[in-house]
């Protein structure tokens, strides 16, 4: 079956530090993949999209990768500040079916000050 | 940047009852709107891909007669929860693409249903 796999751990780190944020997937073949920040009792808020023939992608502290090989994107939220801290989702379309858009569970990132 | 517009919020109904939610698009027109739901600490699961003057598509296991969705405009969606049940109480976000069908999903900000 179709899986999208996100740390379910939350990840705790220092502000000033790097966060990264781990996504993995299984029998798909996005055509592209996306992240979104959830903050709680809010909608998602759509950060970076990446296609399959892009190896990296940047959007000012921001950086996301994407290996279809692996079947693994890395989500890197360089100088990290507490007001990142927030929920962050990985996405794939569906592919077949009308571009649909299905979510990973999301990691749950704190930044300390 | 496109701005999609959820109501209510926040909604408390009594079992056996019926709760209406409206998704609109605020600056863009949307074709297709998208219906999900979310339990905490959980993904938002896909519930329902509604089409602007046709019938929702829904996905595997959703009722589509519980969850009753009506795409009147370009503008506007609706989805209706009908005689809810507390197993029905959820977080209920709604999402449009102002681009193709390739561009990013732009979401309301949720219906938090609670039924007793």
């Amino acid at each position: 079956s179709q899986k999208i796999e996100q740390n379910s751990e939350a990840l705790n780190i220092q502000e000033g530090k790097t966060a990264t944020l781990t996504c993995n997937y299984t029998n798909y073949s996005p055509a592209y993949l996306q992240w979104y920040r959830q903050d709680p009792g809010r909608g998602p808020v759509f950060l970076l999209l990446i296609r399959e023939n892009e190896k990296e992608k940047r959007k000012e502290r921001l950086k996301v990768t994407f290996d279809t090989t692996l079947k693994q994107s890395l989500f890197h939220i360089t100088a990290s500040q507490p007001a990142d801290s927030a929920t962050y989702l990985c996405a794939l379309d569906k592919g077949t079916g009308g571009f649909k858009t299905i979510f990973g569970a999301g990691t749950r990132l704190f930044v300390k000050a | 940047g496109a701005v999609v517009s959820q109501h209510p919020s926040r909604v408390i109904c009594k079992s056996g009852t019926s709760v209406k939610i409206e998704c609109r698009s605020l600056d863009f027109q949307a074709t297709t709107m998208f219906w999900y739901r979310q339990f905490p600490k959980k993904s938002l699961m896909l519930m329902a891909t509604s089409n602007e003057g046709s019938k929702a598509t829904y996905e595997q296991g959703v009722e589509k007669d519980k969850f009753l969705i009506n795409h009147a405009s370009l503008t506007l969606s609706t989805l209706t929860v009908t005689s809810a049940h507390p197993e029905d109480s959820s977080f209920y976000i709604c999402s449009a693409r102002e681009g193709p069908q390739d561009s990013p999903l732009h979401f309301g900000n949720g219906t938090r249903l609670t039924v007793t």
